[in-house]
C-alpha cells in the first residue's frame, strides 16, 4: 500500500508570493492534519480536516488556510509569504475522525518550502 | 494552550549502552504520547506510542513509560546502536478534545550513538 504521499517535494517562493501544498492520504484514510516544521524544531500543527470539515486550528495567521476534497486529499494554501515560512510542511493521515485521537498518525515525506 | 517540554536537547551514548529521553506535558486531559524518530531529511516515523490507561510499554529494545500524576513520559532506548541515531520527537494528543487530531510535539532530542 502507498503511504502519505506530499507534492511538490521542494519550492521555492519569494516574499509576498503564495503556494499550494498537497497531500493524499493513505488509502481509507479520512483524516488528514498539516504541520510546519521549522529547522531544529518540533512539528507545528496547522489544520486537521476530515470529512471535508476543519476539526481543529493550530496558533497560526489567516494567510494559512486548507481544505478537504471528496476523495479526503487535502490542499494547504498560504498567501503573501514571508521569510519565516521557510520551513517542512509535513502532512499525517489516520484512519478515523473522532477516533483519530489517541490513533497512530502517518506523515508523508514533506514539502521543503524555502521563501526568498 | 499545550505544552509539552522535553529533555535532553542532544544526548550522545556508547554503542551498546542505554538513552532516556524524558517529556513533560501540562495538559492532564491528555492521553495519547507518542515517539516519532526523524532521520535527516525523512518524515517522522512512530517508533513506539502508549495511552493513558496503561504505564508502560515495551517493544524489543525500546520502553515508554507514562506517569500521569507528574505528567511525565519517557523514551528508554536499551543495547543502542549506530542507526539508532537520529532525532527523536514526543508528542501528545487529547483524544477527546476539540482538535482531537492535534498532536503537540517536543523540541527533539539528536541522539548519537558513537561505535
Amino acid at each position: 500500500d502507498a503511504g502519505v504521499t506530499q507534492s511538490p517535494t521542494h519550492l521555492i517562493k519569494t516574499r509576498g508570493q503564495h503556494v499550494t501544498l498537497r497531500c493524499s492520504p493513505i488509502s481509507g484514510h479520512k483524516s488528514v492534519s498539516w504541520y510546519q516544521q521549522v529547522l531544529g524544531q518540533g512539528p507545528q500543527f496547522i489544520f486537521q480536516y476530515y470529512e471535508k470539515e476543519e476539526r481543529g486550528r493550530g496558533n497560526f495567521p489567516d494567510r494559512f488556510s486548507a481544505r478537504q476534497f471528496p476523495n479526503y486529499s487535502s490542499e494547504l494554501n498560504v498567501n503573501a509569504l514571508l521569510l519565516g515560512d521557510s520551513a517542512l510542511y509535513l502532512c499525517a493521515s489516520t484512519p478515523l475522525g473522532r477516533l483519530a485521537g489517541g490513533k497512530t498518525q502517518y506523515f508523508g515525506p514533506g514539502t521543503r518550502l524555502l521563501v526568498l | 494552550g499545550e505544552n509539552v517540554e522535553q529533555h535532553p536537547s542532544t544526548l550522545s551514548v556508547q554503542e551498546g549502552d542505554s538513552a532516556v529521553i524524558k517529556c513533560t506535558y501540562s495538559d492532564s486531559a491528555s492521553n495519547y504520547f507518542p515517539w516519532y524518530k526523524q532521520e535527516l531529511g525523512k518524515r517522522p516515523q512512530l517508533i513506539i506510542d502508549i495511552r493513558s490507561n496503561v504505564g508502560e510499554k515495551k517493544d524489543q529494545r525500546i520502553a515508554v513509560t507514562l506517569n500521569k500524576t507528574a505528567k511525565h513520559f519517557s523514551l528508554h532506548i536499551t543495547e543502542t546502536q549506530p542507526e539508532d541515531s537520529a532525532v527523536y520527537f514526543c508528542g501528545d494528543n487529547n483524544a477527546g478534545g476539540t482538535s482531537y487530531g492535534k498532536l503537540t510535539f517536543g523540541q527533539g532530542t539528536i541522539l548519537t550513538v558513537h561505535p
